[in-house]
């Protein structure tokens, strides 16, 4: 049964950097064909698409957001973890991670995500 | 504003069917696989549909999907109360490398 969770700070303040932790089970980042994403959501809004990370260690970015964002993956914890640094109050979301496998179908889609952090970002 | 278009709510009575449309262009949904997802109040983005057409184990035909050039449609029969919901298309985008949701779709049934 593959399970995913997200942890970190639920506040943060503007210009600080955000980390967060997506702790998965019942599968490998490392098993061919895996992937992690994150997705989040401001309150209220539509999903919005942040990163993708596979177990090639090859990585997608949103392109509005390239050059806030870091994936990275540590097999051995079975997490992958999100930076986004600069927060800004518009960043306040409810931040999802999601699995991915390829075999799963040919297009990108997360057929299993985590129950989402609410993270604010405010002085 | 989204690169995918939902319309912002549908209705229908129970029983009924409804169908939830998703335009995009030549660079997604033209040339892309569509998923959809629903989202019930206060929780997680649940996987309906993938690869255009096809159901995760688990989700009953009640719900479909096709494709036609560049637009998706969902559809849900048979609608329960249970399925109010939020409803998001998404689709890889070709020339933006990204992953991308539509607007997203309130579903009420009356």
């Amino acid at each position: 049964q593959i399970t995913l969770k997200e942890s970190g700070p639920t506040l943060v303040k503007p210009t600080q950097t955000l980390t967060l932790t997506c702790t998965f089970s019942g599968f490998s980042i490392s098993a061919t064909g895996v992937a992690v994403g994150w997705n989040r959501q401001p309150p209220g809004r539509a999903l919005e698409w942040l990163a993708l990370i596979y177990w090639d260690d090859d990585k997608h970015y949103s392109p509005s957001l390239k050059s806030r964002l870091t994936i990275t993956k540590d097999t051995s914890k079975n997490q992958v973890v999100l930076t986004m640094t600069n927060m800004d109050p518009v960043d306040t979301a409810t931040y999802y991670c999601a699995h991915r496998h390829t075999s799963l179908g040919r297009g990108v889609m997360f057929d299993r995500w985590g129950q989402g952090i609410l993270v604010t970002a405010s002085s | 504003q989204s690169v995918l278009t939902q319309p912002p709510s549908v209705s229908a009575a129970p029983g009924q069917k409804v169908t939830i449309s998703c335009s995009g262009s030549t660079s997604n949904i033209g040339n892309n696989y569509v998923s959809w997802y629903r989202q019930l109040p206060g929780t997680a983005p649940q996987l309906l549909i993938y690869d255009d057409n096809k159901r995760p184990s688990g989700i009953p035909d009640r719900f479909s999907g096709s494709k036609s050039g560049t637009s998706a449609t969902l559809g849900i029969t048979g609608l329960q109360t249970g399925d109010e919901a939020e409803y998001y298309c998404g689709t890889w985008d070709t020339s933006l490398r990204a992953l991308l949701f539509g607007g997203g779709t309130e579903l009420t049934v009356l």
